[in-house]
């Protein structure tokens, strides 16, 4: 089965610090990865997808993520965070299942805490 | 808003209790998902339907029964859960598969089986 890897489950930040998150996934063809938060007390949300090109995708809130082929890798990125980017988010990649059909696979998340 | 909306938000059952969790969407999407979220663990994909047929059946015990009457509702009816199943249970749409459209999520219902 596909796996994906995020292994950093709390990260704790000050503020204007920078922010980067590890992402990983087994799967070894083609791929569509994705970012998704969930602010506390809210739903999931898609943060940013990438499907093909430009493998440095921007996404909202000065969020991005760079796609490494080599590495199986789509971590993501900000240069700045702020108090409001406290959330857990969710790395994904939309693979083949074991019965051939794609379906989205998530990490386990890692909880972000930035301190004012 | 999220277009996708769960009941109940919270839900405590007894092991040999019936219930069932619902799921809304108004987005005009054609495809529904149950997902499984537990504590620090993956979310983990349950069911998949696309155009009211179920696609995708991860593996999952036949304590948990999903229905699609058409493409903007989906039940998990609920019998003989064992405490482990007590987790937020997410339910998600997208248009089409799911490979290019994003998931929409509504906010979950929270389990808890005693």
């Amino acid at each position: 089965a596909q796996s994906v890897s995020q292994h950093n489950h709390h990260v704790i930040l000050s503020e204007a610090a920078s922010l980067e998150l590890g992402c990983n996934y087994s799967y070894g063809g083609t791929v569509n990865l994705f970012w998704y938060v969930q602010y506390p007390g809210q739903h999931l949300q898609l943060l940013l997808k990438y499907f093909s090109g430009d493998p440095l995708v921007k996404g909202i809130k000065g969020f991005e993520a760079e796609f490494i082929k080599s590495k199986f890798s789509f971590n993501l990125r900000k240069p700045s965070v702020q108090w409001s980017d406290t959330a857990e988010y969710f790395c994904a990649v939309n693979a083949p299942l074991g019965t051939g059909r794609r379906a989205l696979t998530f990490g386990s998340g890692t909880r972000l805490q930035v301190q004012p | 808003e999220t277009g996708v909306t769960q009941t109940p938000r919270h839900l405590v059952m007894g092991m040999t209790n019936k219930k069932s969790l619902k799921c809304e969407q108004h987005l005009g999407h054609n495809a529904m998902y149950w997902y499984k979220q537990s504590a620090k663990k993956p979310l983990e994909l349950m069911f998949v339907y696309n155009f009211k047929e179920q696609t995708e059946n991860n593996s999952v015990p036949s304590r948990f029964s999903p229905e699609c009457p058409n493409s903007s509702h989906l039940f998990l009816h609920l019998h003989t859960l064992q405490p482990e199943d007590s987790a937020l249970y997410l339910c998600a749409s997208s248009q089409g598969g799911g490979e290019y459209s994003p998931l929409h999520f509504g906010n979950g219902t929270r389990l808890t089986v005693t």
